[in-house]
Parts: C-alpha cells; sequence; structure tokens
C-alpha cells in the first residue's frame, strides 16, 4: 500500500509570513494526525481527525494555525502567521480505526519548516 | 496528567550486545502501549505494541519489549545490537477509549562497531 504522502518536504519563511502543509493519508484510514516534532523533542499532537470532524484540537495554538480535512480524505495544516518558534518538522499520520484502538500509526516523511 | 518518560537522552552500545531503552508511563487505566523508530529526515516508524497477554511482546528487526505492569514500564530490548539500529527510539501510549496517543521525548540509540 502507498504511504502517507506529505508536501513540500522544506519549507523556509520569514516570520509574520504563512504557509501550508498538505497530507494524504493511506487510503482507507479514517483517523488522521497532525503533529509538531520540535528538535530534540518527542511529537506533540496538533489535531486529529475522525473522518472530516475534529475529535482532539486542545493544543493547537488556534489564534494562529488551522487545520481542515474537507472531505474526509486529505488534510491541510497552515500557520499564520508564523513565529520563530513554530520551526519544527510537521508530521502527519493515519490510522485504520476499523483495525480497533490498539492499530499503530502510520506517519508520513514530515515537512521542515523554519522560520527566520 | 498523562506522560511518558524516556529517562535516557542517549544510549550507547557495542555491537553484538544487548541493548535496552527504557520507558516509564503515568496513565490511568489499561492504556496501549508503542515503541517508534525514527530515522534521520524520516517519519516514526512503528516496531511493536502491547496490548494484552503475555509481557514479552515481538516486533520487527528482532526488537522485543517487556511490559511491566506494576512499574508502569514497556522497556524496549533486542539481544544482540547492530550499528543499523542506531536511530532515534520514541515510546508512546494510547489512552483507554480513544485514538489519541502520547509520545516520549526519544532516545538516540547509538551502536558502535
Amino acid at each position: 500500500e502507498a504511504g502517507v504522502a506529505q508536501s513540500p518536504r522544506y519549507k523556509i519563511i520569514e516570520k509574520r509570513q504563512s504557509v501550508a502543509f498538505w497530507c494524504n493519508p493511506i487510503s482507507g484510514h479514517a483517523t488522521l494526525y497532525w503533529y509538531q516534532q520540535i528538535l530534540g523533542q518527542g511529537p506533540k499532537l496538533l489535531i486529529q481527525f475522525q473522518n472530516n470532524g475534529v475529535v482532539d484540537d486542545s493544543q493547537l495554538p488556534k489564534d494562529r494555525f488551522s487545520a481542515e480535512r474537507l472531505k474526509g480524505v486529505d488534510s491541510t495544516l497552515k500557520i499564520q502567521p508564523a513565529k520563530l518558534e513554530d520551526s519544527a518538522v510537521y508530521l502527519c499520520a493515519s490510522s485504520p480505526t476499523t483495525d480497533g484502538l490498539n492499530s499503530p500509526l502510520h506517519f508520513g516523511n514530515g515537512t521542515r519548516l523554519t522560520v527566520t | 496528567a498523562q506522560s511518558v518518560a524516556q529517562p535516557e537522552d542517549q544510549v550507547n552500545v557495542a555491537e553484538g550486545n544487548p541493548l535496552t531503552v527504557k520507558c516509564t508511563y503515568s496513565v490511568s487505566g489499561n492504556p496501549y502501549l508503542f515503541w517508534y523508530v525514527q530515522y534521520p529526515n524520516r517519519g516514526l516508524q512503528f516496531l511493536l505494541k502491547y496490548i494484552t497477554g503475555d509481557n514479552l511482546v515481538k516486533g520487527s528487526y528482532g526488537f522485543e519489549a517487556e511490559f511491566n505492569k506494576s512499574q508502569t514500564s514497556f522497556h524496549l530490548k533486542k539481544p544482540s545490537a547492530l550499528v543499523s539500529d542506531s536511530a532515534l527510539y520514541f515510546c508512546a501510549v494510547r489512552p483507554p477509549g480513544g485514538f489519541k496517543t502520547i509520545f516520549g521525548a526519544g532516545t538516540r540509540l547509538f551502536v558502535k562497531a
């Protein structure tokens, strides 16, 4: 099966600019996650979708971050305006709910964002 | 608060020696437990999971993990390390009742030839 696809792989922007990341999960995976991984830290959940509904966005900085999954398939994460501390790798992951709560996450290769 | 701790930033072992990467968690109930590995410039890759049953679970690439409920630990092990095992390892827990997954800070494994 094809893996989780993310684009772009790298992005460099100046602070206060906007940026968007795209993710296409594995076909048939109903659950989609966006994680932020700051250098030297573990991934931190930003938002979790079940189909096209938000399940958990408690750690999403909603004043600057937004995400959508309009048709329950691919998803976009946007930052506007970006801050220096947003420099990180943004990981998208998906999992098949049909396998139950013990199904592992399948990750894309991430987008490395550098804010200057 | 729910959390995962990986007490060692880095673990160094010689090739051929056994390795252990430690993980403890603080989650109420009976969570699902996972280990993932991350190679440079790549996403995380699933290694193994504990759901229920035998406390020793086996996973990919010869790795195994030992679950200890009384110590709330889930340590990753391998009997004989390879240089190619050098990578970043993450322990993760999924609290009961949902799909939310919480990750530890990661442990860098360095295997010396």
